[in-house]
């Protein structure tokens, strides 16, 4: 199973918006409503803030949203704040109890 | 509040074995799935493997598949990660997480495993 693509990096002065894709196949992205994102910050472990392609859980501000269309996902941060400064890997069932990650975005705030 | 602590890490040489173990609380252990996912230093996330929450089925990734087993005790809130055959290539963070509607919405902090000659 090949990871998912994602941009190596992102960047957005505060307030604005940062979009990242995430580009799968027909057997991950394009064939599951079950892609969800991570918000990694370094040293720390990831955390939950999309499920379900467009889903938030509890706690995570509305400036997350998430998307699809066929075979790519997007996570889209809006309104930016210094501390969305991290790494965000996207996921995605595979079918057969199988999951693969995206290579992973890491976001700058300048 | 969910709460994830895993133990066992350490260092092993190529074709050592190691177990991992995940200590749960904060939640009903027994309704979950359970998931390893492992970081290799400097590296992305990557999917290990999966165990229902009654322990009757594990799938695992085709890189671990016959080296690797996870197993739990529900009687003790506990995960384990069996790990044998040990490569190089399998040194990362190891984090157990919880599944959620095809996610997982709690980690523990992770244990780092090292295989080094």
């Amino acid at each position: 199973q090949s990871a998912l693509t994602q941009p190596p990096s992102a960047s957005g002065s505060p307030g604005q918006s940062v979009t990242i894709s995430c580009t799968g196949t027909n057997g991950d992205v394009g064939g599951y409503n079950y892609v969800s994102w991570y918000q990694q910050h370094p040293g720390k472990a990831p955390k939950l803030i999309i499920y379900d392609v467009t889903k938030r859980p509890s706690g995570v501000p509305d400036r997350f949203s998430g998307s699809k269309s066929g075979n790519t996902a997007s996570l889209t941060v809006s309104g930016l704040q210094a501390e969305d400064e991290a790494d965000y890997y996207c996921c995605s069932y595979a079918g057969y109890n199988n999951y693969v990650f995206g290579t992973g975005t890491e976001v700058t705030v300048l | 509040q969910v709460h994830l602590v895993e133990s066992g890490g350490g260092v092993v040489q190529p074709g050592g074995s190691l177990r991992l173990s995940c200590a749960a609380s904060g939640f009903i252990f027994s309704n979950y799935g359970m998931h390893w996912v492992r970081q290799a230093p400097g590296k992305g996330l990557e999917w290990v493997g999966f165990i229902w929450h009654d322990g009757r089925h594990e799938d695992y990734a085709d890189s671990v598949k016959g080296r690797f087993t996870i197993s739990r005790d529900n009687s003790k809130n506990m995960l384990y990660l069996q790990m044998n055959s040990l490569r190089v290539e399998d040194t990362a963070m190891y984090h157990c997480a919880k599944d959620v509607n095809w996610s997982w919405d709690s980690w523990g902090q992770g244990n780092l495993v090292t295989v080094s000659s």
